[in-house]
């Protein structure tokens, strides 16, 4: 089955920090690698997504880097605000399917001021 | 067009009890997906639909739950008798026909908060 496994569940962050957050995938049948930020209230939203022929795709203060090799994602916010406070999925599209989204657990975010 | 609306944003019935929520996605996209999320959790796929046509339903879709898209446009959701564990967000999405749902074209709304007391 495919998955996908996100890490940390959780995280705290100083205003103007780094916030890092990072996907792992157990199926190579991805093409596509997107991270979805969720607010508290609302339906996800696409935020950056990167193909896999680039290793890093840079998005304002939101960065996607991508390690082929070690089956990896990953997603950085610079300068973290107390407005990137949310859930943030990734959820990668399977070749194999035209309608699924293979969603991780999610990292709930908080950005302290 | 302000993207995907859904209707009502949230609402609480009793354990059996039938409830009904709706979907209008945005005007020119064709597919439409429903969603189900648990707090703290990732949406779970419920259900597919390309213009009228359901295409796919996932096993997480008892026979309690149906979902309708009759014309193409809107579409329901209804749960019939109600249960405890059917608490939890309801989503709808859209996507256009000529991009893969993954992609930029999925957009998601608010949802639908069911609470079963």
């Amino acid at each position: 089955q495919q998955q996908v496994k996100q890490s940390p569940q959780s995280l705290i962050v100083q205003k103007g920090g780094i916030s890092i957050i990072n996907c792992a995938y157990e199926n190579t049948a991805f093409d596509y690698f997107p991270w979805y930020q969720q607010f508290p209230g609302k339906g996800p939203a696409l935020l950056i997504a990167i193909r896999p022929d680039v290793s890093e795709k840079k998005e304002g203060r939101f960065t996607i880097s991508f390690n082929k090799s070690a089956k990896q994602f990953s997603l950085h916010i610079m300068d973290s605000q107390p407005g990137d406070s949310a859930t943030y999925f990734c959820a990668p599209p399977p070749m194999d399917s035209n309608y699924q989204l293979i969603w991780g657990a999610g990292t709930k975010l908080i950005i302290k001021p | 067009d302000t993207g995907v609306s859904q209707d009502p944003r949230h609402k609480i019935t009793k354990r059996g009890q039938n409830v009904t929520f709706r979907c209008d996605p945005i005007s020119e996209h064709n597919r439409l997906y429903w969603y189900r999320q648990t707090l703290g959790q990732g949406p779970e796929f419920l259900t597919y639909f390309q213009n009228e046509a359901q295409l796919e339903k996932s096993r997480l879709l008892s026979d309690r739950f149906s979902a309708e898209r009759p014309k193409g446009s809107f579409s329901t959701l209804e749960i019939q008798r109600t249960e405890q564990g059917d608490s939890a967000m309801y989503l709808c999405a859209s996507s256009s026909r000529t991009q893969n749902p993954g992609h930029e074209g999925y957009t998601f709304g608010s949802g639908t908060r069911l609470t079963v007391v």
